[in-house]
């Protein structure tokens, strides 16, 4: 069964410093990837996918990830945060769950917390 | 604007009691989920639907009944035999299960039980 595990819980940064929140998967199968945000009582907010094609993905806001098939991982990075970077990031992979159908499974999330 | 509403936004509910949390989509997407999040849990699949009239149970389905009789509609009971309910409530849906497709989420509903 695929899993995925988000390394850190809480990252604290200084605004305009680079970060990289780490995910790392388990699946035995091809696999799709994506990233997640989610600002404080709101709902999750899509960042960036991986299907196929560039190991290299970009998203909005700045972000970007790599897949990294041999390490089985997709770390979620950005060159220089900001303040309204804050918030909580998961990563997701989807899992095929029979008849056709196909569901995402979350890590546990990475709290971002920017430093002014 | 397209999206997905849930609503209430907060929810209290006294113990024994059943409780139906809404959401609806305009988005014309045939699959529908919900999901639970606890405070360093990440979301947990709670019931997933297809297509109109037909559901199925995820992950945590114990203590949950949904329906969906509109293809828009995809409202979630949260009965009395859930032993602990009080958590954030996500709705999401996707234009379909059988594929990769990206997820989109409601703004939520936080349920708390008094």
């Amino acid at each position: 069964a695929q899993s995925v595990t988000q390394l850190d819980s809480q990252v604290p940064v200084f605004e305009e410093a680079p970060v990289e929140l780490r995910c790392n998967y388990s699946s035995s199968v091809s696999v799709y990837l994506f990233w997640y945000v989610q600002y404080p009582n709101q709902g999750l907010q899509l960042l960036l996918k991986y299907l196929s094609g560039s190991t290299l993905v970009k998203g909005i806001n700045g972000f970007e990830a790599e897949f990294n098939k041999s390490q089985t991982s997709f770390h979620l990075r950005k060159p220089s945060v900001h303040i309204s970077d804050t918030a909580e990031y998961f990563c997701a992979v989807t899992r095929y769950s029979g008849a056709g159908s196909y569901q995402l499974t979350f890590g546990k999330g990475t709290k971002l917390s920017v430093i002014p | 604007d397209g999206g997905i509403t849930q609503s209430p936004k907060y929810l209290f509910r006294k113990e024994g009691q059943n409780v139906t949390l809404s959401c609806e989509q305009n988005l014309n997407h045939d699959a529908m989920y919900w999901y639970r999040q606890d405070p360093g849990q990440g979301l947990r699949l709670i019931y997933y639907s297809q297509i109109v009239n037909d559901f199925q149970k995820g992950d945590i389905a114990e203590g949950y009944s949904v329906s969906r009789e509109k293809k828009e509609s995809f409202p979630l009971t949260v009965t009395s035999a859930q032993k602990n309910p009080t958590a954030f409530y996500l709705c999401a849906s996707s234009i379909q299960a059988g594929g990769p497709w990206e997820q989109f989420f409601g703004p939520g509903t936080r349920l708390t039980v008094l």
